[in-house]
């Protein structure tokens, strides 16, 4: 079975530029959620949908956060304009239900200079 | 709101020692909890959970936790490590109100087992 995928798995970029990630969830999973890791920090939720709609975005650090899903098998998170503090690992899992563990992707290491 | 506690931030041991890491949330009513492991480089991938039923669970690679309802708590244990269960080891729990499917994690324990 294909588990959560998301592209690109590493990127490096100049600070002010977009940066969009993405995220296709497990076939079948109606739940996705969008989180960072980082050192100081941990693993911090930023956003999750439940049937493609946002459910709870507190954790979207600023304005410069969005991320949309468009349809139950993909997702997008970018960060516009971004800033070396964005540097991360982004992962996103998707979920069955709320009765379901969550599955994560490889992430996608983040590195603005 | 809900919170984890990982009291471990960083733990060595000498292969074939026995392990202990320890989890406490904040606050109880019903809840879901769950050990994920990080290997280096890798995602998070589920090791055991906690729904209901038997408060001993055991998971994969001979990892087991035991909730005790009465201390907040579900701390993970192998009777003996090998030097491949280096990792990162997260702690989460999901209150369950519901449809909400948030989880809460710690802030992981890092392991590292010598050989």
């Amino acid at each position: 079975d294909a588990g959560v995928i998301q592209s690109p798995r590493h990127e490096v970029t100049e600070m002010g530029q977009e940066v969009t990630l993405r995220c296709k969830p497990i076939s079948g999973h109606n739940s996705l959620f969008w989180y960072r890791q980082t050192m100081m920090r941990g693993l911090e939720l930023l956003i999750y949908f439940n049937n493609n709609v946002p459910i709870d975005d507190s954790g979207m650090p600023e304005d410069r956060f969005s991320a949309k899903m468009p349809n139950a098998s993909f997702s997008t998170l970018k960060i516009q304009p971004s800033e070396p503090r964005d540097s991360a690992v982004y992962f996103c899992a998707s979920s069955s239900g709320p009765s379901a563990p969550q599955h994560f992707g490889d992430g996608t290491r983040l590195s603005i200079l | 709101a809900q919170s984890v506690s990982q009291h471990n931030h960083h733990v060595i041991l000498s292969e074939a020692a026995s392990l202990e890491l320890g989890c406490n949330y904040s606050y109880g009513g019903t809840v879901n909890l769950f050990w994920y492991v990080q290997y280096p480089g890798q995602h998070l991938q589920l090791l055991l959970k906690y729904f209901s039923g038997d408060p001993l669970v055991k998971g994969i690679k001979g990892f087991e936790a035991e909730f005790i309802k009465s201390k907040f708590s579900f701390n993970l244990r192998k009777p003996s490590v090998q030097w491949s269960d280096t990792a990162e080891y997260f702690c989460a729990v999901r209150d369950y109100g519901g449809a909400t499917n948030k989880l809460i994690f710690g802030t992981g324990t890092l392991l590292a087992v010598q050989p």
